[in-house]
């Protein structure tokens, strides 16, 4: 089935530690996001790539970082996690010229 | 940089007509679209204005006017599954920052019997 995986679906971190959150899509979509969604701060924007081996800095930036090998995929990583980064992250994808994004069902990451 | 605003909470009755306002400023973009997010989900798209007017799908339309900075998604014959929150986002254009796709912070509508 099309569509975008993440992985893990929920995870708990111990403060410190380095974690990478995958995301990998198979509709070859050109552009690619991550954000993270707080309790009445809707969706804020992380990183995103708008093709293969380009990336750029969103809202929230700081913390994280991204990579953009290939087309299918666009890992983030939090080399050193806080308790400020207790978030769920989305995942998502959309060709370039479309108003339509696809989102991946989420990781919810606990930092203690 | 782009912002969008959105009213944070609106309550309907099952079977009404609301209207969830977006105004948004921003250099350039492709076009506004709407997402919808129950609790405990991931946001799924709903509906996309690349031009001015009035897009209609189903239950659901969409408003763009540039020249307003303003949209709007209307929602008609409530019911009960509609009650989640809903974002607007829009798409940046170009310069060296394009390519982001920014959302509002989300409209929670409250469907009631």
């Amino acid at each position: 089935i099309a569509g975008i995986t993440q992985a893990p679906t929920s995870q708990i971190l111990a403060a410190g530690r380095r974690m990478t959150l995958r995301c990998t899509q198979d509709m070859r979509h050109n552009a690619m996001y991550w954000y993270r969604q707080d309790l009445g701060l809707g969706l804020r924007l992380i990183h995103y790539s708008n093709t293969a081996g380009t990336t750029g800095k969103g809202e929230v930036p700081d913390g994280y970082s991204v990579s953009r090998a290939n087309t299918d995929d666009f890992p983030l990583t939090l080399a050193s996690a806080v308790p400020s980064q207790t978030s769920v992250y989305f995942c998502a994808s959309s060709d370039n010229h479309q108003g339509r994004a696809f989102f991946g069902q989420g990781t919810r990451l606990t930092v203690v | 940089g782009q912002s969008l605003e959105q009213p944070s909470e609106v309550t309907a009755v099952e079977g009404a007509i609301v209207q969830i306002n977006c105004t948004y400023q921003t250099s350039g973009f492709y076009g506004l679209s709407w997402y919808q997010q129950h609790d405990g989900g991931a946001p799924t798209f709903l509906s996309y204005n690349a031009l001015d007017g009035l897009e209609e799908t189903g239950r659901f339309s969409s408003f763009l006017s540039r020249s307003d900075s303003y949209g709007y998604l209307l929602l008609q014959e409530l019911q009960m599954k509609d009650s989640a929150s809903y974002f607007c986002a829009v798409r940046d254009r170009g310069g060296n920052q394009g390519g982001k796709l920014i959302f509002g912070q989300g409209t929670e509508l409250s469907v009631k019997p």
